[in-house]
């Protein structure tokens, strides 16, 4: 059983379209985050949401809005695209916010942007 | 503000052979420290971590760290290297009472094993 998983995997979309990841994940926990690779494998959080209530809300553009429609569940769309988008999204998920928790990482959304 | 440094961005070792990632941070207080792996095309994976107590902190994998507060520094060890540890290897710090998300991320140390 996947603990983490997100849909999809790979993607490849024209500048200006919409596009939304989909994250699920089984392990009970309360928190959920989104996180971009870039191509130099630099990894920043996004967003977190605890029980539904987005709790950090990084430097992104407002045209990336996530939504939680319960707790085991983070989704992310994507408006108008950019080239600049093009990277890995991870979803991931904690037990709590709390900062010692191990963070949980899903598998990947490669995101390509022609 | 807190900060980890990965400082090399490439380590080659040749299988057998002992495996050193170095990490040091910058915090205010005690730390968390934690350690990920990411295999090529994979999500990372939870290594092991420091929260209190031992400073020497065992983890996946046969991978130990050792939390070194007067050095700043949660270096990552593996006393025999395996040809499958080559990955990418991430260092995060946390402050205490802060969010998880807030944990910062170094900028990751490729690990190539060689045969």
């Amino acid at each position: 059983d996947t603990a983490v998983s997100q849909t999809p995997k790979y993607l490849v979309t024209q500048m200006g379209n919409d596009k939304s990841i989909k994250c699920e994940q089984n392990l009970g926990h309360d928190t959920m985050y989104w996180y971009k690779q870039d191509s130099k494998k630099f990894l920043k959080i996004m967003f977190s949401y605890n029980n539904k209530e987005l709790i950090i809300n990084e430097t992104v553009p407002n045209r990336f809005s996530p939504k939680s429609p319960d707790k085991a569940h983070l989704n992310l769309h994507i408006n108008s695209l950019e080239l600049g988008d093009s990277a890995v999204y991870f979803c991931a998920s904690s037990q709590d916010a709390g900062t010692g928790n191990t963070i949980y990482f899903g598998e990947g959304s490669w995101l390509t942007v022609v | 503000a807190q900060s980890v440094a990965q400082p090399e961005d490439q380590v080659n070792v040749a299988e057998g052979n002992p495996l050193t990632v170095k990490c040091t941070y910058s915090v205010s207080g005690n730390p968390y420290l934690f350690w990920y792996v990411q295999y090529p095309n994979r999500g990372l994976q939870f290594l092991l971590k420091y929260i209190t107590g031992d400073n020497l902190v065992k983890g996946s994998y046969g991978f130990e760290a050792e939390f070194n507060k007067s050095q700043t520094s949660f270096h990552l060890k593996k006393p025999s290297a395996l040809v499958s540890d080559s990955a990418l290897y991430f260092c995060a710090v946390s402050q205490r009472g802060t969010n998880a998300g807030k944990s910062t991320f170094g900028d990751g140390t490729t690990l190539t094993v060689k045969p």
